[in-house]
């Protein structure tokens, strides 16, 4: 069975500073990868998959994550960090025999201003 | 192209009621998946739908069902309601769900608070 972990419940960054938000996966086969983000009272916005191919993926609002095989993770990362970049993160593998997604527990994204 | 809408967006229930939610899927997208979100369970799968057909079904009990439409819209149901199912319920919908490589959008959620 595949998992997801996202170690940290909340991150504070300040604004302008690069921010991290961690991911780690266990998966039998290829690891089919995703970030979704979530503002208050909204459903999941898509961010950025992994798929194949570079391990550095480029997503929407400026926002990229580093696959390393390794180590089993999926880091969202973001150069300089803007307030409108708070909510809730989740990090997502998708398992191609149960066709369904399972999702990390999320992160809260506090970017100060 | 609309998004993923889901009606109604709130809902209040009693206990031992049923409830029935509605999710429009993205134009053209044929799977529709059905996700509970929960303050201490999260995010969990409860189905997915394809041509009118279940094909895959979370670990959740037989008062959640669901059902799609030959126009690709679903519907799920709750019966028999308990305080524990007050949760916001996600509805996602993806072309075919057939790939690994398919991006499930999301709706909005109907918050569902069982009283």
């Amino acid at each position: 069975a595949q998992s997801v972990a996202q170690p940290e419940d909340q991150v504070n960054v300040a604004e302008g500073n690069p921010l991290t938000v961690k991911c780690t996966y266990s998966v039998s086969g290829n690891p089919y990868l995703f970030w979704y983000v979530q503002y208050p009272n909204r459903g999941l916005q898509f961010l950025l998959k992994y798929i194949t191919g570079d391990n550095l993926v480029k997503g929407s609002y400026g926002f990229e994550a580093e696959f390393n095989k390794s180590q089993t993770s999926f880091h969202l990362k973001k150069p300089s960090a803007l307030v409108s970049d708070s909510a809730l993160y989740f990090c997502a593998v998708f398992s191609g025999s149960a066709r369904q997604l399972t999702f990390g527990s999320g992160t809260q994204l506090t970017v100060l201003p | 192209k609309a998004g993923v809408t889901q009606t109604p967006r709130y809902l209040i229930k009693t206990r031992g009621q049923q409830v029935t939610l509605s999710c429009s899927p993205i134009s053209g997208h044929r799977s529709v998946s059905w996700y509970q979100q929960t303050p201490g369970q999260g995010l969990q799968f409860l189905f997915e739908y394809f041509s009118e057909t279940q094909r895959n079904k979370g670990n959740f009990p037989g008062r959640f069902s669901g059902r799609q439409f030959s126009n690709s819209r679903s519907e799920m149901n709750v019966s028999t309601l308990e305080l524990g199912d007050s949760a916001l319920y996600l509805c996602a919908s993806s072309h075919s769900g057939q790939g690994f490589q398919e991006t499930q959008y999301f709706g909005p959620g109907t918050r569902l608070l069982v009283l």
